[in-house]
């Protein structure tokens, strides 16, 4: 049981390229999420998905994209990096409404 | 949409001191209220939650208080240790599509010294 796992762990782009970070999930959780943790800023939302087949903004959607290919993955896209985006990245996934968000180890992305 | 405030953004104290962080949310409909423990370099990991049908619970040093008429949470660390001392975040799960979105206060570095 492996939990959340992420990848990749860690990414260097150049400015204007794309790249896509990866997440799974072995719990069965219906709801995933992808944040972005800024110094001072917290865990701001992405984006998340309720359950498979459906996905929502968040706090700060713009410039990325994501997909819930299935139940166990969601990914998030970046079309065009830009160095804003240079963020350590968490993706998450709970099971249901009253219940905690488990939490992978993070993608640590510089956009240079 | 749902908005959490979170104060102090530091906090130092000494061993065996008490720790107090407070939050406020935006949406009366919020109905869940986890509190995460994040240290450096490591995922943020849950350390106590509360729904919003009870007051207060506690577990062993820690304790949270919620007050959803004034929408307002607090975590409470009683006998602060060392090993206390990491980032804190508090959160809460709003009404939007079934109650699943989850969103995060900006975090509190605590910092226990010997």
């Amino acid at each position: 049981n492996a939990g959340v796992t992420q990848t990749p762990k860690f990414q260097v782009l150049k400015t204007g390229q794309s790249m896509t970070l990866q997440c799974a999930q072995d719990m069965n959780h219906n709801s995933m999420y992808w944040y972005r943790q800024d110094p001072g800023m917290g865990l701001r939302l992405i984006y998340y998905s309720a359950s498979e087949g459906t996905t929502d903004k968040g706090e700060v959607p713009n410039g990325y994209n994501v997909s819930r290919l299935n139940k166990r993955e969601f990914s998030l896209r970046l079309e065009s990096a830009a160095p804003s985006q240079t963020s350590v990245y968490f993706c998450a996934s709970s099971p249901g409404r009253y219940t905690e968000a488990f939490f992978g180890q993070g993608t640590r992305l510089t956009v240079v | 949409g749902e908005n959490v405030e979170q104060h102090p953004s530091t906090l130092s104290v000494q061993e065996g001191d008490s720790a107090v962080i407070k939050c406020t949310y935006s949406d009366s409909a919020s109905n869940y209220f986890p509190w995460y423990k994040q240290e450096l370099g490591k995922r943020p990991q849950l350390i106590i939650d509360i729904r919003s049908n009870v007051g207060e619970k506690k577990d062993q040093r820690i304790a949270v208080t919620l007050n959803k008429t004034a929408k307002h949470f607090s975590l409470h660390i009683t006998e602060t240790q060392p090993e206390d001392s990491a980032v804190y975040f508090c959160a809460a799960k709003g009404e939007n599509t079934g109650f699943q979105k989850l969103v995060f206060g900006t975090g509190t570095r605590l910092l226990v010294s010997p």
